[in-house]
């Protein structure tokens, strides 16, 4: 059975910084890219940022961009996303999501940890 | 990148088949069949119900049904049942660097 456990979120104050962490099972982790997908409170969806299989290939939203660095651990089945500069918007909830093996949807998320930056 | 756009919400009875629009441009819906769906219910994850445009995963029953007509993606519901309740969330494929642009979601109610 596929799983994906988020870790790490919280509260932190703007201009702040955390660093989340997925731990995945139940597939081989080096075999598929993955993302971080994040959902503010009672808001829509948004793409965060992918990674491929061997990190080759990495990909971020413009809202993050320059603030946060995704990252994979293949040995240890972990990702990671170091989020710097912390924003009020970025308050969210964050999903750890793998791509299919079509790379084009995701296929399995993990259940998200709640980040909040406020003073 | 701009969220594509959904209806806010969409009602109807048990029983009854509902559609969702997923309007974006020709930048994402309109130039790659790679638009998926999906369901999520209140505090759960998302969970991937329709992909490259008109597919579904295995176990996902087949009163779910996608569509694509130019830069406007649908999902439809037939035989509306009341675990259908949930927001639904249309993605498209954007290009390399922009990788996955979401919709902004529809609240789907069963009356």
């Amino acid at each position: 059975e596929v799983q994906l456990v988020e870790s790490g979120g919280g509260l932190v104050k703007p201009g702040g910084s955390l660093r989340l962490s997925c731990a995945a099972s139940g597939f081989t982790f080096s075999s598929y890219s993955m993302n971080w997908v994040r959902q503010a409170p009672g808001k829509g969806l948004e793409w965060v940022s992918s990674i491929s299989s061997s990190s080759s290939y990495i990909y971020y939203a413009d809202s993050v961009k320059g603030r946060f660095t995704i990252s994979r651990d293949n040995a240890k089945n972990s990702l990671y996303l170091q989020m710097n500069s912390l924003r009020a918007e970025d308050t969210a909830v964050y999903y750890c999501a793998r791509s299919s093996p079509r790379y084009f949807d995701i296929d399995y998320w993990g259940q998200g940890t709640l980040v909040t930056v406020s003073s | 990148q701009s969220a594509l756009t959904q209806p806010a919400s969409v009602s109807g009875s048990p029983g009854q088949s509902i559609t969702i629009s997923c309007t974006g441009t020709s930048s994402d819906v309109g130039s790659y069949n790679l638009v998926s769906w999906y369901q999520q219910h209140p505090g759960k994850a998302p969970k991937l119900m329709i992909y490259e445009v008109s597919k579904r995963p295995s176990g996902v029953s087949n009163r779910f049904s996608g569509s694509k007509s130019g830069n406007t993606a649908s999902l439809t519901i037939s035989g509306l049942q009341a675990e259908d309740e949930a927001d639904y969330y249309c993605c498209s494929y954007a290009g390399s660097s922009t990788n996955y642009v979401f919709g902004t979601g529809t609240k789907v109610t069963v009356l």
